[in-house]
């Protein structure tokens, strides 16, 4: 089972920053936060990670709390391309089982309307 | 383009076959891993290998198998298939088995009838 908590659905204006937070209420020290986007049942796809620090890359910026119990994804200026489903994941630290595995929860799903 | 490919694009069959998914991945990626899609289930992690060998396990059926080749390349073979197997399976690979992106492939939607 996912381990974030997600609001089930957003919107937001097109032009506008949509920021989408997520709740990691049982993440541990090694566990880095990981978000990626489906956009209407293609492959999920990659937009940036993070451990403690803020990140920001080409797609989007990652801001972690200094308890690192929640995370917020800003894309600064989206776009009606970037309807999705949003996931943050808590990547399992190495040497575990569940090293490599993603567990997607429900996601939210992002509407940018004109 | 993730540079991930997967055959077939679509597979309808009956209740009771066995089918085989193939999944090829980006250039220079070892470690490759499977996911089931459906409406009931979302996204859930089947499988997972890193050059050749298998590494990580979710909930993957008895009835399901996997195996990566020495080319990297990777199949998944589904048998007995029931009403349920219905679903969208996506291939993804990382360049090690940790913490790397996986990039997603396109996925090979299975219709069972």
């Amino acid at each position: 089972d996912a381990k974030t908590t997600q609001p089930p659905s957003m919107d937001c204006a097109e032009g506008r920053a949509a920021n989408l937070p997520c709740n990691h209420s049982t993440i541990s020290g090694n566990e880095y936060v990981y978000w990626y986007r489906q956009i209407h049942s293609q492959g999920p796809q990659y937009i940036i990670h993070g451990l403690k620090n803020n990140e920001t890359n080409e797609m989007a910026s990652l801001i972690i709390t200094e308890d690192r119990k929640s995370s917020t994804l800003i894309l600064p200026h989206a776009t009606l391309r970037d309807t999705a489903v949003y996931y943050c994941i808590d990547f399992p630290p190495a040497g575990g089982t569940s090293y490599g595995k993603l567990t997607f929860g429900q996601g939210t799903i992002l509407t940018v309307h004109p | 383009d993730s540079g991930v490919t997967q055959t077939p694009k679509h597979l309808i069959t009956a209740t009771g076959q066995r089918v085989t998914l193939r999944c090829s991945p980006r250039s220079g990626d070892l470690s490759v891993y499977w996911y089931q899609q459906s409406l009931d289930q979302g996204l859930q992690f089947l499988i997972q290998y890193y050059n050749g060998e298998e590494r990580a396990k979710g909930n993957i059926l008895e009835r399901f198998s996997a195996q990566q080749f020495p080319d990297l390349h990777s199949e998944l073979n589904l048998s007995s298939l029931e009403l349920g197997d219905s679903a969208l399976y996506f291939c993804a690979s990382s360049r090690t088995g940790g913490y790397n992106e996986q990039f997603f492939g396109p996925g090979t939607r299975l219709t069972v009838l």
